[in-house]
């Protein structure tokens, strides 16, 4: 079964550009998470959709970014336009419904703002 | 946001038990006590949790102190593959069904040979 999967692996855009991040979760997943580590800081969580409905973005930064999860199948994160403090890996997770389900990660997108 | 305390880095050699310590006295009657670990360029990936009640499986056991407000990760023969970043990690209630995952600063473990 493949895992959670993300594209690209690297970004590297200007600063005032547009990026879109893409996450593929496991097939059958419910939820889906984003999660973003900057530049020595811990890991912080941006967002969870359950299926296509966003159930919490209260670690979303700012209203540059935008998440949406049509047909609740892949998810996108589109950084409009894009900050130096936004530099940073962009972690996508997905989880079955449930009280304890743990969570798999796909291997994060590095997103470098110049 | 409850949070977690780990120390920066520890060293093992192979073979031998490690401990992983974290603090969480903040941690609310609700929240879970998670531990992940993440491996050089890949996502952090699932290696046990507990609420109350002191945990076993095949990676690892997960101590939990009376009080919760710590816990320790239990590696019984570390080999040179445990080597990563360990993340104590609370998943806390937003509301019924919804929860999220607060991060640690993790401790990077060294494996000597």
């Amino acid at each position: 079964e493949a895992g959670v999967t993300q594209f690209p692996s690297h970004s590297v855009i200007e600063k005032g550009q547009t990026v879109t991040l893409r996450c593929d979760p496991i097939s059958g997943h419910d939820n889906l998470y984003w999660y973003r580590r900057v530049m020595g800081k811990e890991i912080k969580f941006l967002l969870h959709f359950v299926k296509e409905s966003k159930q919490d973005e209260s670690g979303m930064p700012n209203n540059r970014f935008l998440a949406e999860r049509t047909g609740g199948t892949y998810s996108t994160l589109k950084v409009q336009p894009a900050e130096l403090e936004d530099s940073g890996v962009y972690f996508c997770a997905s989880s079955l419904l449930g009280l304890a389900s743990e969570q798999y990660f796909g291997p994060g997108t590095r997103l470098t703002v110049t | 946001d409850a949070k977690t305390t780990q120390p920066n880095s520890m060293e093992s050699n192979e073979e031998e038990p490690v401990h992983l310590p974290c603090n969480h006295s903040t941690i609310s009657g609700t929240d879970y006590i998670h531990w992940y670990r993440q491996l050089p360029s890949q996502g952090p990936e699932y290696v046990i949790h507990g609420l109350t009640s002191n945990v076993n499986n095949r990676m690892a056991s997960l101590a939990i102190a009376e009080d919760r407000k710590s816990s320790t990760l239990i590696l019984h023969r570390a080999t040179l593959r445990d080597a990563a970043v360990y993340y104590c990690i609370l998943r806390e209630v937003v509301r019924t069904g919804t929860y999220k995952y607060i991060f640690g600063t993790g401790t990077r473990l060294k494996v000597l040979a």
